[in-house]
């Protein structure tokens, strides 16, 4: 079975301070991660993907998230906040050839000015 | 392009009505999802279709029913609403296509029964 652990459901940093939003997986077979954001009454939009292949990632809005095999992590970074990047992150676990997708339950970042 | 439209945006419904919620997608996807999202546990997966005709239930799916007559629609309904039932409903949907594996959602349905 397959399981999504993020920790942390809210997040403050200061505009200019790095991002770090984490996210723990659990999966039998090699698995596909993302991230996606949720802005306030908005549906959730892709911020980056992992399928296979390089296990570094960018993403859109400057965030990049790391593939860690060994860690089973996939941890959502970005050198430096904006005000812009308060929203709502989520991860999430699927497999090739799978209908399904685990979500974690969110991480609400803050970006104080 | 659209993407994934929902309809109503918003509802407010009293205990034991009934309504559908619908979505639309203009990309030709094959599969479709509803889920609903409640403060503080993340996206549930109510039902899911891999193709027209066709229909399965998710991790939650008791009290809601869905249909997928047409390939870019997937209605979902509440045959007897209940208080348990206030959420904010996400449709989405997805190409087969091993290399497109990203969801694409909606802007969300914002149900409240009172």
């Amino acid at each position: 079975a397959q399981s999504v652990t993020q920790l942390g459901s809210h997040v403050s940093v200061s505009e200019g301070a790095l991002v770090l939003l984490r996210c723990n997986y659990s999966s039998s077979v090699p698995p596909y991660l993302f991230w996606y954001v949720q802005y306030p009454n908005q549906g959730l939009q892709l911020l980056l993907k992992y399928t296979t292949g390089a296990t570094l990632v960018k993403g859109i809005n400057g965030f990049e998230a790391e593939f860690k095999k060994s860690e089973t992590s996939f941890h959502l970074t970005k050198p430096s906040a904006h005000m812009s990047d308060a929203a709502e992150y989520f991860c999430a676990v699927s497999t090739s050839g799978t209908y399904k997708y685990i979500f974690g339950t969110g991480t609400r970042l803050k970006v104080l000015a | 392009n659209a993407g994934v439209t929902q309809t109503p945006k918003f509802r407010v419904l009293k205990t034991g009505q009934s309504m559908t919620l619908l979505c639309a997608q203009d990309m030709n996807h094959e599969y479709m999802y509803w889920y609903r999202q409640d403060p503080g546990m993340g996206l549930r997966l109510i039902h899911y279709s891999v193709g027209e005709g066709t229909t399965a239930k998710g991790e939650v799916p008791d009290g809601y029913n869905v249909s997928r007559l047409k390939k870019q629609n997937f209605l979902l309904g509440l045959e007897s609403a209940a208080p348990s039932q206030t959420s904010v409903y996400f449709c989405a949907s997805r190409s087969p296509t091993l290399t497109e594996e990203e969801l694409f959602f909606g802007e969300g349905s914002r149900l409240t029964v009172l």
